[in-house]
């Protein structure tokens, strides 16, 4: 079983959308999450932490459900812009300081 | 301020010579890591350099590759006698304590 697995898609959603990544870890010691955003050729970009209490930034909501072992990220008001590869990201245990990655759900938002 | 930094953008290079990669991490951020990441693939661990030590080295594909930091601060992956197989971006990132990691532009490695 991968460390973190993701749905790859593509979503494919309109603008304006609601459309939500789910993402399953294996590691139940796992203690940080991220969501990172990656666009074409580029390099992954953190878009936000995830906490236990839920968190929000805008149109983004991340949460993270430990007793289930999976993280999710919740994109309201779908933009043009918000068209990328999005990643589960995890501290794969406490001291190595590696970052495990999830292969990444792709999004493509459409007019 | 100034991001991570790394050099050079492009390399492209023949079979069986060396390359050299560098990595300038963010002020400040004691730790740095390697990646690679392969056309449409997701990111493979390297390394990972706590200070200047490297407590992490499980992803180093085989004994052609070797990184070392100095002074706590850049970082050179070196790959010796390459092979097409090495063709991929190599993405440095470095972190403080507690953050996620900040990724650099990368170095894309095309071994002809």
């Amino acid at each position: 079983r991968k460390e973190v697995e993701q749905d790859p898609g593509p979503f494919n959603v309109p603008e304006g959308a609601t459309v939500a990544f789910n993402c399953t870890y294996s590691n139940s010691a796992s203690q940080s999450f991220f969501w990172y955003r990656q666009d074409c050729r580029k390099e992954p970009k953190l878009l936000m932490s995830v906490y236990s209490s839920g968190n929000e930034d805008g149109r983004f909501t991340a949460q993270l459900n430990r007793a289930s072992q999976y993280i999710s990220l919740l994109i309201r008001d779908s933009k043009l812009s918000d068209s990328a590869t999005y990643l589960c990201v995890l501290y794969g245990s406490s001291n190595t300081g590696k970052l495990i990655f999830g292969q990444g759900t792709t999004l493509q938002v459409k007019p | 301020g100034a991001g991570v930094s790394q050099s050079p953008s492009n390399k492209v290079t023949e079979k069986g010579k060396d390359v050299e990669l560098r990595c300038d991490p963010i002020s400040g951020h004691t730790a740095l890591y390697w990646y690679r990441q392969s056309l449409g693939q997701g990111l493979e661990f390297l390394i990972y350099f706590q200070g200047n030590s490297a407590p992490d080295k499980s992803g180093l594909p085989s004994d052609r590759f070797s990184a070392e930091r100095t002074g706590g601060s850049v970082s050179t992956l070196t790959i010796q006698r390459t092979q097409q197989e090495d063709s991929a971006v190599y993405l440095c990132a470095s972190s403080s304590t507690g953050t996620g990691q900040f990724f650099g532009p990368g170095t894309r490695l095309t071994v002809l």
